[in-house]
């Protein structure tokens, strides 16, 4: 079975800092992907970043990056210069790459909230 | 339209009546997943398609839940005799078949069972 645990409930970042939300996961499969989502007030889930199991770069897309560290399980996501609209909630995610779909295992979530 | 259409918005039902949640994937996406999200419980995988079959429906929680999909497309999820502990946002995504690319979701449906 695969888990995921997002430790921080809810965190406060400075507009136009760094901020880090933490992700841990366990798993028995060698072949994975571990995904961020976002999700708004307005409750649609938002893809932000991808990174398989064997990718050896860190992945990063714009202003998000995944620092993808495999020995110790941990899949953190770092928001480079917070804007206003970067408050939601953020959920970590891992599937099993496998043939039959790609059902997604969400942690519990962090609340962010971007203070001007 | 080009995302995930999940329709109604919000339903609001009475215990043990039941209730149709409908989504409409986006065109092309072969592979359906259907989610719930409550306070108690977190995201929770519920069913999966690929076209019109349901390959994993390991996340149902009851044989009061059911869904199908048909011509490769339009999703309903049935829940019959709704309970209380029904009440949450349930969510669609859609993706490419197979392989590990991103699930698109849709704003949800909130069913809240009074």
């Amino acid at each position: 079975a695969q888990k995921i645990t997002q430790t921080q409930p809810g965190m406060f970042v400075q507009e136009k800092e760094a901020v880090t939300l933490d992700c841990t996961y366990d798993t028995s499969d060698q072949s994975y992907g571990l995904f961020w989502y976002k999700q708004p007030s307005s409750g649609e889930m938002i893809f932000l970043i991808y990174q398989g199991s064997y990718d050896e770069q860190n992945a990063t897309e714009g202003r998000y990056s995944l620092n993808f560290q495999k020995a110790r399980k941990s899949a953190n996501l770092v928001i480079s210069a917070s804007q206003l609209g970067d408050s939601a909630m953020y959920f970590c995610a891992m599937s099993r790459i496998q043939a039959a779909g790609n059902k997604l295992t969400f942690g519990g979530g962090t609340r962010v909230l971007v203070k001007p | 339209g080009a995302g995930v259409s999940q329709s109604p918005s919000n339903k609001v039902t009475e215990k043990g009546k039941d209730v149709e949640l409908r989504c409409d994937p986006i065109s092309g996406h072969t592979a359906l997943y259907w989610y719930r999200q409550s306070l108690g419980q977190g995201l929770e995988f519920l069913i999966y398609f690929q076209g019109n079959s349901a390959p994993d429906k390991s996340g149902l929680p009851s044989d009061r839940f059911s869904a199908e999909r048909t011509g490769g497309s339009v999703s309903t999820l049935t829940i019959q005799r709704t309970q209380q502990e029904d009440s949450a946002v349930y969510l669609c995504a859609s993706s490419w078949q197979g392989g590990n690319t991103e699930a698109f979701f849709g704003q949800g449906t909130r069913l809240t069972v009074v």
